[in-house]
């Protein structure tokens, strides 16, 4: 089974800045994916970034980037230049790779961390 | 394109009654999931459907049934509610195809409240 691990259950930061959040994970799979949802006060689950495990190139989506270690099975997540609208709880998750599309849907849960509350200050 | 769309957004029950959680998504996609959300922890699964006509437990089953209807809706049974169940409820959707096949997408979740 796997494991995601956020440590840093809250975290603030000032307008403008940069801040990075922490995720650890625990997989014997070779092949998967990981992603940052972001949920704000909505409570809405929005998509924020995702990375494929084969790939060795670091994801980027605009002001948000992570640093993807799979060696150290270590999936931060960086936001520059801060904005208040970036305040939300963060979950890291992550997604087995099935070869078959239509592989059975438990290949494909999404396993959560238990979130980190970011907060931006004006 | 409205993505995935969940009602109620809110309930409140007693302990015993029966409701269902409706889900529907208009982008086509394959794969249905509801998952759950308790205060302090990520998401966990509660049941799925790989495809249309089928449906399979996931990590916390008990007390819910599942009907994947068509292929567009996904709707989550409570036969006896419990205050245990007490919760924030999301149904997501994956295509399974093309380059963000792998991707879900979340409803915008039901607060049920069991007194």
């Amino acid at each position: 089974a796997q494991t995601v691990t956020q440590s840093q259950p809250e975290m603030s930061v000032q307008e403008a800045e940069t801040v990075t959040l922490s995720c650890t994970y625990d997989t014997s799979e070779n092949n998967y994916y990981l992603f940052w949802y972001k949920q704000p006060p909505s409570r809405q689950m929005i998509l924020v970034i995702r990375q494929e495990a084969y790939k060795q190139q670091n994801a980027t989506e605009n002001r948000f980037s992570v640093n993807f270690q799979k060696a150290a099975k270590s999936f931060s997540l960086k936001i520059s230049d801060s904005q208040l609208g970036d305040t939300a709880m963060y979950f890291c998750a992550f997604m087995k790779h099935g070869i078959i599309i239509y592989s059975s849907g438990s290949a494909r849960q999404l396993t959560f961390g238990s979130g980190t509350q970011l907060t931006v200050l004006p | 394109n409205a993505g995935v769309t969940q009602t109620p957004k809110f309930q409140v029950l007693k302990t015993g009654q029966s409701m269902t959680l409706q889900c529907a998504q208009d982008m086509n996609h394959n794969s249905m999931y509801w998952y759950r959300q308790d205060p302090g922890m990520g998401l966990r699964l509660i049941y799925y459907s790989a495809s249309e006509g089928t449906t399979d437990k996931g990590e916390v089953p008990n007390g819910y049934n599942v009907s994947r209807l068509n292929k567009r809706e996904f709707s989550l049974r409570l036969e006896s509610a419990a205050p245990s169940q007490t919760s924030v409820y999301f149904c997501a959707s994956r295509h399974g195809q093309g380059a963000r096949g792998d991707t879900q997408y979340f409803g915008p979740g039901t607060r049920l409240t069991v007194l």
